[in-house]
């Protein structure tokens, strides 16, 4: 079965910090794709950055990367110079067989980021 | 260019009650899917449309939820009768045709049943 862990419930970082959000998967599909989403406490759910199973480089955008090790199943997602702004709950997910239409995310249980002034 | 759109934004309705979530995708989206997060658990896919077609409907709990998307534009969740473990954020998803992977969001509904 599918399954996306995140083993941080909360985090605390200072301002200005690098900061690695944990998150490892199970699937027995070779093809997928991984996700970032982060929400802030307005409640929005916005996309951040993704990752396909087959993709030779690790993803990048802007002060986002992940983090991929495919052999380790894990897709952690680094966070470079935090800010305030960056307060908010950080969800990994999962979606199977990249190119079907079908195709659900499943989610983690989320990390909440607390950034310190 | 708008985003996805849920309205309403809270609900608060007593057990036995009826009530309808609605969702705008973006437009020119084909792919619409409806999440929700119960309180302090992860959250879970509940179904999927392709225009007006539900491709994935596996998470749907029970058949006092019903999902309808007429004409393949906006969709609406409709809970009859609604029950106190529905209460929860319902988000709505919607993604371009032949790119599903990349799902742009809805604020979500927040329903309250007491």
């Amino acid at each position: 079965a599918q399954k996306i862990t995140q083993t941080q419930p909360g985090m605390f970082v200072q301002e200005k910090e690098a900061v690695t959000l944990d998150c490892t998967y199970d699937t027995s599909d070779p093809s997928y794709g991984l996700f970032w989403y982060k929400q802030p406490s307005s409640g929005e759910m916005i996309f951040l950055i993704y990752q396909g199973s087959y993709d030779q480089q690790n993803a990048t955008e802007g002060r986002y990367s992940l983090n991929f090790q495919k052999a380790r199943k894990s897709a952690n997602l680094v966070i470079s110079a935090s800010q305030l702004g960056d307060s908010a709950m950080y969800f990994c997910a999962m979606r199977e067989t990249v190119y079907s239409s079908a195709s659900k995310i499943i989610f983690g249980s989320g990390t909440r980021l607390s950034i310190r002034p | 260019e708008a985003g996805v759109t849920q309205f309403p934004s809270h609900s608060v309705i007593e057990k036995g009650q009826t009530v309808t979530l609605r969702c705008d995708p973006i437009s020119g989206h084909d792919n619409l899917y409806w999440y929700r997060r119960v309180m302090g658990k992860e959250i879970k896919f509940l179904l999927h449309f392709v225009k007006e077609s539900k491709q994935d409907e596996s998470g749907m709990p029970n058949n006092r939820f019903l999902a309808e998307r007429t004409g393949g534009t906006y969709s609406t969740l409709k809970v009859q009768p609604a029950e106190l473990e529905d209460s929860g954020v319902y988000f709505c998803a919607s993604s371009q045709p032949g790119q599903p992977y990349e799902q742009y969001f809805g604020p979500g509904t927040r329903l309250t049943v007491t």
